[in-house]
């Protein structure tokens, strides 16, 4: 079965520049989460889409965008990366509709590294 | 705003046995789900089991269910027969409002 895909696995970044993360969702998945978890840590929630708008938007701070696409695709973009934005950052899907009915699939994460 | 507490950090457990992970929550809707995830090593995040607030029925899935205790608002994970392969990290989650919040996690080393 599909999976949510995530990419790229593995991703080292200096201080100051900027990064991409991009989350294809199982198909007919129309909502997506984006997650950041550091290390021992459990994950905490970003920003989420329904239908290629924004629906919540959680500790996600200034420095980072995100939108959904047509196709429902989302990206999380992250610039002036600090030290402390190095963790790993999932994005999840789930279908339509489902407020609280339905599980959360997750990518395998984006493992961001800022030295 | 929603709470999900695990109080255990880390538990052992002897091959073959059962577990149970311990998982609280607070909320003030009337509707919501409790997922449980199981994170290995290797860090992807795995869907285990789903509770309804509604539903009347405990949870089942193969050798995991859930003990869902409404008044006491509790959602324990039971692991049944234990395996080396289930030595992860385990998370309880609640959903509402779109939003899927995690408790701070539960680490359980299967011992041969």
């Amino acid at each position: 079965a599909a999976g949510v895909i995530q990419s790229p696995r593995h991703l080292i970044k200096e201080k100051r520049e900027t990064a991409t993360l991009k989350c294809y969702p199982i198909p007919r998945h129309d909502t997506v989460y984006w997650y950041q978890q550091g290390p021992g840590q459990d994950p905490q929630f970003l920003i989420s889409f329904y239908e290629k708008m924004q629906s919540d938007k959680g500790s996600i701070p200034d420095r980072f965008s995100a939108q959904q696409f047509s196709d429902y695709h989302s990206e999380l973009n992250m610039s002036s990366l600090e030290l402390g934005d190095s963790a790993l950052y999932f994005c999840a899907s789930s279908l339509p509709g489902t407020g609280g009915s339905s599980p959360l699939h997750f990518g395998n994460g984006t493992r961001l590294t800022v030295t | 705003a929603q709470k999900i507490t695990q109080t255990q950090p880390g538990m052992f457990v002897q091959e073959k046995e059962a577990v149970t992970l311990d998982c609280t929550y607070d909320t003030s809707d009337p509707s919501y789900g409790l997922f449980w995830y199981k994170q290995p090593s290797s860090g992807e995040m795995i869907f285990l089991i789903y509770q309804g607030s509604y539903d009347q029925q405990n949870a089942t899935e193969g050798r995991y269910s859930l003990n869902f205790q409404k008044a006491r608002k509790s959602a324990n994970l039971v692991i049944s027969a234990s395996q080396l392969g289930d030595s992860a990290m385990y998370f309880c989650a609640m959903i509402g409002d779109y939003k899927l919040s995690f408790g701070a996690g539960t680490t359980v080393t299967v011992r041969a």
